[in-house]
């Protein structure tokens, strides 16, 4: 099974200011990874696919960056709007993993 | 618009069975790869199930021999029978298109 390890766990940050996540996977995953948000009560939402594309109707601000086994998910200015959980998901192998989670709260 | 409209989650005694289901609009289930996924009360995501196109399908190990996952094409839905249910299986379970669109989600609570 294919690990997910995201870092940091927690991310303190203000609004306007910039935020990178990290994924990195247990073995290589080419670019078989996306990035969730989620909101409490709320579904995940898709953000990036396939490591660096952009989902429909996301923001500019989100990007993602990677291949093999190290991924980054850049917030280029949060809004108010982005504090929230988000987590990295690889589609390579079977089973789909996720990793476990970065809390972005406000600092 | 695609919409995915879960139903059939509740509380069920340890050992019970439920079968979920997933009402989808806006595309047709049989034309993309459809999973469900699910998510414990204050924990992560898991995928639990998958069925392609070409009807193959894929479960993770804990559920395997327990859940299947199918589809019917003409009612374009998806659904998830749940069978010998733990307390471990107790979550919010979500279907996907793709990794896409998500729906709601249906509670399932095993507990006696």
């Amino acid at each position: 099974e294919v690990v997910l390890t995201q870092s940091p766990a927690t991310l303190s940050l203000s609004p306007g200011e910039r935020g990178t996540l990290s994924c990195r996977a247990s073995q290589s995953i080419s670019t078989f990874l996306a990035w969730y948000q989620q909101k409490p009560g709320q579904a995940p939402r898709l953000l990036i696919y396939d490591a660096s594309n952009r989902a429909t109707g996301i923001p500019a601000r989100f990007s993602g960056r990677g291949s093999g086994t190290d991924f980054t998910l850049t917030i280029s200015s949060l809004e108010p709007e982005d504090f929230a959980v988000y987590y990295c998901q690889q589609r390579d192998k079977w089973p789909f993993t996720f990793g476990p989670g970065t809390k972005v709260d406000i600092k | 618009e695609v919409q995915l409209v879960e139903s059939g989650g509740g509380l069920v005694q340890p050992g019970g069975s439920l079968r979920l289901s997933c009402a989808a609009s806006g595309f047709s289930v049989s034309s993309n790869y459809m999973s469900w996924v699910r998510q414990a009360p204050g924990k992560g995501l898991e995928w639990v199930s998958l069925i392609y196109s070409d009807g193959r399908t894929y479960y993770t190990d804990s559920v395997k021999g327990r859940f299947t996952i199918s589809r019917h094409n003409s009612m374009n839905t998806l659904y998830l029978q749940v069978n010998s249910l733990r307390g471990e299986d107790t979550a919010v379970y979500y279907c996907v298109r793709e990794n896409q669109n998500w729906g709601r989600g249906t509670l399932v609570t095993v507990s006696s």
